[in-house]
């Protein structure tokens, strides 16, 4: 298995832009999570989905931020517009039941 | 609500050495989860060891043990032998039970000294 894949592994956008992060978790795991890490504020949970159904989106800053998860293979995060201060890496991470979650490699988001 | 605090921003420790890396979690559900994850400076999410709330021994995997306990609601790792490789950053983390929400503490940077 390919693990959790997340794309693009590398953004650069300017303010104001839209930014869309991508996540393919691994087949047959039914919850997906997306997390924010930056050095102030650490390891965020921003939203995360069983069975491709959003259970819990309070750590959503704000509404320039969204996810989706049309189906069981792909989830998408999205900045609109973005700012500054939404530099980071988010992380994307799929689970089966309610044992350990597996994370993907991060996106590093960067916006100038 | 839940909240995981590690309270050791850094640690340092001899190489070979065993280490104790902090845990504290606050939540009202009777069944949860408790897992620990290693970051390495490559930036990866590695998972080490896990805990459920209604096991009654301390969880092992290697040179890793979950030390629980439960009335204290702390669930500190112990990394026994320590190798240069262990330097990273060091998570914990709880699941509750119902909807499977998964927080984070705010890590541990575990810097190990040949």
């Amino acid at each position: 298995d390919a693990g959790v894949i997340q794309s693009p592994r590398h953004e650069v956008t300017e303010m104001g832009q839209e930014v869309t992060l991508r996540c393919k978790p691994i087949s047959g795991h039914n919850s997906l999570f997306w997390y924010r890490q930056t050095m102030m504020r650490g390891l965020e949970l921003l939203i995360y989905f069983n069975n491709n159904v959003p259970i819990d989106d309070s750590g959503m800053p704000e509404d320039r931020f969204s996810a989706k998860m049309p189906n069981a293979s792909f989830s998408t995060l999205k900045i609109q517009p973005s700012e500054p201060r939404d530099s980071a890496v988010y992380f994307c991470a799929s689970r089966p039941g309610q044992y350990e979650a597996f994370f993907g490699q991060g996106t590093r988001l960067t916006v100038v | 609500a839940q909240k995981i605090t590690q309270t050791q921003p850094g640690m340092f420790v001899q190489e070979k050495e065993a280490v104790t890396l902090d845990c504290t979690y606050d939540t009202s559900d009777q069944s949860y989860g408790l897992f620990w994850y290693k970051q390495p400076s490559s930036g990866e999410m590695i998972f080490l060891i896990y805990q459920g709330s209604y096991d009654e021994q301390n969880a092992t995997e290697g040179r890793y043990s979950l030390n629980f306990q439960k009335a204290r609601k702390s669930a500190n790792l112990v990394i026994s032998a320590s190798q240069l490789g262990d330097s990273a950053m060091y998570f914990c983390a709880m699941r509750e039970a119902l909807r499977g929400k998964l927080i984070f503490g705010q890590g541990t940077e575990l810097s190990v000294k040949p």
